[in-house]
């Protein structure tokens, strides 16, 4: 079965670069999660979307932006990069209806910034 | 903010051996998940829970939704080595949305 795709699976960039995180939801999922988990830490909501709107906010940097686009995909775009952006980032789908059930998470964005 | 603290924060055990982990809050919650992230992977759900008392079972996994609904609890009976990972609790919150928040997460190493 599909699952839920992220691209890159690993990124390095330096201080204040900029960087666009892409996903992938499972097809026919219309609202997707993203998620920051640094070292040892719990995942962090920080953004979602449902039929392109943004749905809900989290703990989401203003030097951060995302987007849903008419395919569904996502993309999260970040810029003036710190060191301490350097985590994990998690993209999750579901339809929209079904999130009782539970996200379906992807194996992530690794971001580097040095 | 809401917190959904986990404990052990750790735990070493030795292969065969039971497990039980729990999930507290100072909130109320209506669904509770429990999740398992390997190394490098994203978290994998595996039972979610919808009415306070109840108990729900995945293989050697079993999870219950407490009564209070602030609280939840995991066991994993007879351990292997491929349980190893991080296990975090989640739960929509502020209820009503459709986001999760996650616990602080119990890590579980199995020695062999």
């Amino acid at each position: 079965a599909a699952g839920v795709i992220q691209s890159p699976r690993h990124l390095i960039k330096e201080k204040r670069e900029t960087a666009t995180l892409k996903c992938y939801p499972i097809p026919r999922h219309d609202t997707v999660y993203w998620y920051q988990q640094g070292p040892g830490q719990d995942p962090q909501f920080l953004i979602s979307f449902y039929e392109k709107m943004q749905s809900d906010k989290g703990s989401i940097p203003d030097r951060f932006s995302a987007q849903q686009f008419s395919d569904y995909h996502s993309e999260l775009n970040m810029s003036s990069l710190e060191l301490g952006d350097s985590a994990l980032y998690f993209c999750a789908s579901s339809l929209r209806g079904d999130q009782d059930y539970g996200y379906t998470f992807g194996s992530g964005t690794r971001l580097t910034v040095v | 903010g809401q917190q959904l603290n986990q404990s052990p924060q750790s735990m070493f055990i030795q292969e065969g051996e039971d497990v039980s982990m729990n999930c507290t809050s100072s909130s109320i919650f209506n669904t509770w998940l429990w999740y398992k992230q390997e190394p490098g992977e994203g978290p994998v759900l595996l039972i979610a829970l919808y009415k306070a008392g109840e108990l729900t079972s995945n293989g050697r996994l079993t999870a219950q939704f407490g009564i209070t609904r602030k609280d939840s609890f995991l066991n994993i009976s007879a351990s292997i080595p491929s349980d190893v990972g991080i296990y975090f609790c989640a739960g929509h919150h502020p209820p009503g949305t459709y986001k999760y928040i996650f616990g602080t997460g119990t890590r579980l190493k199995v020695l062999a």
